[in-house]
């Protein structure tokens, strides 16, 4: 089983600021990293699918890097509307592996 | 437009069964997989298994083995998940979400959340 650890836990930052988030897997799953958001009382929103490709319709202030076993996900200039929680998710095998999440608020 | 459209909320007690359905719309549901993920109260999100829903074979986590049963009705687009046999710990909210192929990649589309709890 692959195991995903994702990093920080929480963060805070003011609008307009870049955050980061990280994924770093216990496998080489090549570019087969996925990304979510999740804002409170919804389901899962799909923003960046394997090889780091942005969905229809997301924003491009939202973007991913990475490879093998490191990956990264981004927003530049974040909006008061980026407050979630967000979640890494491994494809490459079975089971499908979260990272434990990356609760995002706004100071 | 595509939608997964769940079962409402569920009040069951330890030992009870209870059984979620997944209303897809928008799609050939055979062309694509359907996932089942887990979330507990306040915790992220767990991975539970997925169905064929060509050929009706479910693939089970192995922390999901045994009491766990997903099941389909193709002619209604409609998939199920089954949890027999209740405990305080299957307390969720249980989301259905469409893979992206038929043989198993990851999630796109998902249902609106289905809340379990489980109390005496």
């Amino acid at each position: 089983e692959t195991t995903v650890t994702q990093s920080p836990a929480s963060l805070s930052v003011a609008t307009g600021e870049k955050v980061t988030i990280r994924c770093i897997t216990s496998t080489d799953i090549d570019d087969d990293m996925n990304w979510y958001q999740q804002k409170p009382g919804e389901p899962p929103k799909l923003l960046i699918s394997e090889g780091n490709t942005l969905r229809p319709g997301v924003p491009s202030r939202f973007s991913s890097s990475g490879y093998g076993t490191d990956f990264v996900f981004t927003i530049e200039n974040t909006l008061s509307e980026d407050v979630a929680d967000y979640y890494c998710l491994q494809s490459d095998n079975m089971p499908l592996t979260f990272g434990g999440g990356t609760k995002l608020e706004i100071k | 437009q595509i939608q997964l459209v769940q079962s409402g909320p569920e009040l069951k007690k330890p030992g009870e069964t209870v059984k979620i359905s997944c209303k897809a719309s928008g799609y050939t549901f055979t062309n694509y997989g359907m996932n089942w993920v887990k979330q507990a109260p306040g915790k992220g999100l767990k991975w539970m298994g997925w169905i064929n829903t060509y050929t009706g074979e479910p693939t089970y986590a192995d922390d999901f083995k045994g009491r766990f049963a997903f099941s389909l009705e193709t002619s209604a687009s409609t998939a199920y998940l089954q949890i027999n046999n209740l405990k305080n710990e299957d307390t969720a909210t249980y989301f259905c979400a469409r893979d992206t192929t038929v043989v198993g990649g990851y999630m796109d589309y998902w249902g609106q959340g289905t809340s379990v709890t489980v109390s005496s």
